[in-house]
């Protein structure tokens, strides 16, 4: 079944440390995204790409990265510079960047102890 | 500002009671109109798009409208097992920028 895979669902992390959360797709989608999702607010973009080796910072970039070596792969590591991760991550994909609906994965919820 | 709001914030219904959830937007040169289901812990489930104003979408309890403010998502004799938060988001402008609401939770009692 072509979808999108995200892991860990459930993570905890000490302040200070590193974390990548992992987006796998086999949709053959060209664009991936990441959001971030608080209680009581709209989803939030945090990166996106378009094709392989090519992203762009959404609203809230700051103190997050990643990478897209491969066309189903979009990993996001969240730094120690982010002041407040705590938070559900959703990765998404589309066809295409200009049109279309995005599909999400099942979110991936970090915690920071 | 481009703005997406969504409302009410939370809905309780009876299962058989039917009423609509609001998306009022105010952006330029809209491209598009998503409706998804979320689950409690789990990633958002597409619904419908709308493009333009008049268009209607439906799928099983659910209709999805659109004017050139607002979009309505009617549910019609809801049943438990539509609770869930639906959000709408917002696709505008040249670059394709894409803005959620904040979502409307909707409980449905038996």
């Amino acid at each position: 079944d072509g979808g999108i895979t995200q892991s860990p669902k459930y993570l905890f992390r000490k302040e200070g440390q590193n974390v990548t959360l992992s987006c796998e797709q086999n949709l053959n989608h060209d664009a991936m995204y990441w959001y971030r999702q608080d209680p009581g607010q709209g989803l939030r973009l945090i990166y996106y790409s378009q094709i392989v080796n090519d992203f762009q910072k959404g609203d809230i970039a700051e103190g997050y990265s990643v990478s897209r070596e491969k066309k189903e792969s979009f990993p996001l590591t969240v730094t120690s510079a982010q002041k407040n991760p705590t938070a559900f991550y959703l990765c998404a994909s589309k066809f295409r960047l200009d049109g279309g609906e995005l599909f999400f994965g099942e979110g991936s919820r970090l915690t920071v102890l | 500002e481009d703005q997406v709001t969504q409302s009410p914030e939370a809905l309780r219904l009876q299962e058989g009671e039917s009423s609509s959830l609001n998306c009022s937007y105010t952006v330029s040169g809209l491209r598009g109109l998503f409706w998804y289901r979320q689950d409690p812990g789990k990633g958002p489930e597409f619904l419908f798009t709308l493009y333009s104003a008049g268009e209607e979408k439906e799928k099983e309890r659910l209709k999805a409208t659109l004017t050139k403010k607002e979009s309505f998502l009617h549910i019609t004799a809801p049943k438990p097992e539509d609770s869930a938060t639906y959000l709408c988001a917002v696709s505008f402008g040249g670059a394709q920028k894409l803005v959620f609401g904040q979502g409307t939770r909707l409980t449905i009692n038996p």
